[in-house]
């Protein structure tokens, strides 16, 4: 039982590049959340989705883009990336709307 | 303006000993509340939670305290043991999906 797995775990990006970060959740879970993590910080919510082909901005939504088409997975995309939004990178996923299971992280650098 | 804060960036404590984890909010609508475990390189792990109807919720050695009037939650685990040792966030949520999360407290159990 894989649980919530996220790809890649380690990414270099240059300034203004796109990218795509998936989750993927094998457990039927409902709630998906992305969280970003930065030091001195807590986690603080990207986007989430209540299921399949649904998606809501969070507390930190900007230069951020989601899709949730199938229910077993949540995409994070940043369509132009700026060091800003260097980070650690956290799926979450849960069967109501308390996040749960979260993904060991993706560790995201731009430079 | 940070709703959830963890103003104990560390704590020591020995083996054996209690460990008392404090977090504030500042959102009288927050009505749920979790702490979550978070060792280095992995994902957070969700430990217990409490709903504001109640005041104390117990799971083994985890015991969650809510003190709705002075806005504050602790943590307490008894006793303490060494694989304790790691980041504890506290996380709290309204009527929406969204949780905002502290900036966490480094636990470390001394053997």
């Amino acid at each position: 039982n894989a649980g919530v797995t996220q790809t890649p775990k380690f990414r270099v990006l240059k300034t203004g590049q796109s990218m795509t970060l998936l989750c993927a959740q094998d457990m039927n879970h409902e709630y998906m959340y992305w969280y970003r993590q930065d030091p001195g910080m807590g986690l603080r919510l990207i986007h989430y989705s209540v299921g399949e082909g649904t998606t809501a901005k969070g507390e930190v939504p900007d230069g951020y883009n989601v899709s949730r088409l199938k229910k077993q997975n949540f995409l994070l995309g940043l369509e132009s990336a700026a060091p800003s939004q260097t980070s650690v990178y956290f799926c979450a996923s849960s069967l109501r709307k308390q996040p749960q299971h979260f993904g060991d992280g993706t560790r995201l650098s731009i430079l | 303006d940070q709703q959830v804060k963890q103003n104990s960036p560390s704590l020591s404590v020995q083996e054996g000993r209690i460990s008392i984890l404090n977090c504030d909010y500042t959102n009288s609508m927050f009505d749920y509340f979790l702490w979550y475990k978070k060792y280095p390189a992995e994902g957070p792990t969700f430990l217990i939670s409490i709903s504001s109807i109640k005041d104390k919720n117990e799971d083994g050695r985890f015991t969650v305290f809510l003190n709705k009037s002075a806005k504050h939650l602790s943590l307490h685990i008894v006793p303490s043991q060494p694989g304790d040792s790691a980041v504890y966030f506290c996380a709290a949520s309204g009527a929406g999906n969204q949780f905002y999360f502290g900036t966490g407290t480094s636990l470390t159990v001394i053997p």
